[in-house]
């Protein structure tokens, strides 16, 4: 199955700097890799996800970049704001299923 | 209506009850799924159905039994649960069940078992 590791856990971003989170994956065969926000009590959403037909794709102040070969994918938040703190979590399927193998997550803090 | 729902948002229950947790969603997807989170970790998956069947069980102990009573509706049945169940239990839905569908996650229902 697919196993994919989130680095950093923790995050601590004075506001209106950057945050990144970087996930590594085992399967080569994976090509889709979503990355969901959850804030306390709530539900995880889906903020931004990339296919391996691109390299990188960017929604306003979040990007995603991919990197087949190395098989790594990074979110770069830019220009935080204390509404951007969560918990992320990047996610992989699995090669046998493709049900999503989620990282451990990342919590990132924004402080003002 | 483009949202996941779950009742009830909150549960507590003894080890001796049997209890259910329901959700439900009318975007027409074809796949939903029960996913356990305790806090601070991400979700573990439980159960998949696939167009009204169960395809996927991650090897969940029977105390936990589901159900999908038809294309809009997933169940979880609960009973005789320990203390270590007690977590926030999530459902989704995706329009298939392929890899690069997108996943909506319901708000959950936190359950505590004393």
């Amino acid at each position: 199955g697919e196993n994919v590791e989130q680095h950093p856990s923790t995050l601590s971003v004075q506001e209106g700097d950057s945050a990144v989170i970087k996930c590594t994956y085992s399967d080569s065969a994976s090509n889709y890799f979503p990355w969901y926000k959850q804030e306390l009590g709530k539900r995880p959403q889906l903020i931004i996800d990339i296919r391996s037909n691109v390299g990188e794709k960017k929604d306003q102040r979040i990007a995603v970049t991919l990197n087949k070969t190395a098989k790594h994918f990074s979110l770069h938040i830019t220009e935080t704001q204390p509404e951007d703190s969560a918990v992320y979590f990047c996610a992989a399927p699995r090669s046998n299923d493709y049900k999503l193998s989620f990282g451990a997550g990342t919590t990132v803090t924004v402080r003002a | 209506d483009t949202e996941v729902t779950q009742t009830p948002k909150h549960l507590v229950m003894g080890m001796t009850n049997k209890k259910s947790l329901k959700c439900e969603q009318h975007m027409g997807h074809r796949a939903m799924y029960w996913y356990k989170q305790k806090a601070k970790k991400p979700p573990e998956l439980m159960f998949v159905y696939s167009y009204e069947k169960l395809s996927i069980n991650e090897s969940v102990p029977s105390r936990f039994s589901p159900e999908c009573p038809n294309s809009s509706l997933l169940n979880l049945h609960l009973h005789a649960l320990q203390p270590e169940d007690s977590a926030l239990y999530l459902c989704a839905s995706s329009h298939s069940t392929g890899e690069l569908s997108e996943q909506f996650f319901g708000p959950g229902t936190r359950l505590t078992v004393l």
